[in-house]
């Protein structure tokens, strides 16, 4: 049963064109999330959240959106440079209940120069 | 910046290895937490601890143990390698005081010939 979904294995786009990364979960319990970009052979890295009291969080040239009602999440990334190619997770969690985040799949985004 | 350190980044080990994965974290964490990545199957969970001496299964516990002596240190225990265990070890802490954000280490790429 995967909570946090990611439907989209992989993304291409041109540089300086926008990124759209979406991600969709099924538990409405879930009141944060968050997004982690991963270079092959390095860790995760945390990119930006969001809190479910806020519908937009902006950081730079990434924007997370979250639409609470349709249960989707979306990050974009303007403008998309080739040193953002790497693979791009979607979490989430219950901040009153599991402390354990759950993770979507991911998607592996590339940026053609 | 807290500091997820993962002793190896390559390892190769034989069929019926007992092999050991450490992870250290420097900022006092109480909890932590290690994943495998595959290709097309995300960051999923193995095991978890709270504290010292604490443990619990994650979502793929079979195959693997864990060890938590001091807050500082948890170790993941491949009690008998196997082939279907090659993949990306990554080890994560997080402060138990309601902030959401994991660090990673850099990972562990075990093979298992």
């Amino acid at each position: 049963d995967q909570q946090v979904k990611q439907n989209s294995p992989s993304l291409s786009v041109q540089e300086g064109r926008i990124s759209i990364l979406n991600c969709d979960y099924t538990n409405s319990m879930f009141d944060y999330f968050l997004w982690y970009k991963k270079y092959p052979a390095e860790g995760p890295t945390f990119l930006i959240s969001i809190s479910s009291i806020k519908d937009k969080n902006e950081d730079g040239r990434f924007t997370v959106f979250l639409n609470k009602s349709a249960k989707h999440l979306s990050l974009h990334i303007v403008p998309s440079q080739p040193g953002d190619s790497a693979v791009y997770f979607c979490a989430a969690i219950n901040q009153g209940g599991s402390e354990k985040l759950v993770f979507g799949k991911g998607t592996k985004l590339t940026v053609n120069p | 910046d807290v500091k997820v350190t993962q002793s190896s980044r390559y390892l190769v080990k034989r069929t019926g290895e007992k092999v050991f994965l450490e992870c250290v974290q420097d900022m006092d964490h109480e909890n932590m937490f290690w994943y495998r990545q595959d290709p097309g199957l995300g960051l999923r969970l193995i095991y978890f601890s709270y504290d010292v001496k604490m443990k619990e299964k994650g979502d793929i516990p079979e195959g693997y143990s864990v060890s938590r002596e001091k807050k500082e240190r948890f170790s993941l225990i491949l009690e008998s390698a196997s082939t279907n265990q090659t993949s990306m070890y990554l080890c994560a802490s997080r402060s138990g005081l309601r902030v959401y954000g994991y660090t990673f280490g850099s990972g562990t790429r075990l093979t298992v010939v």
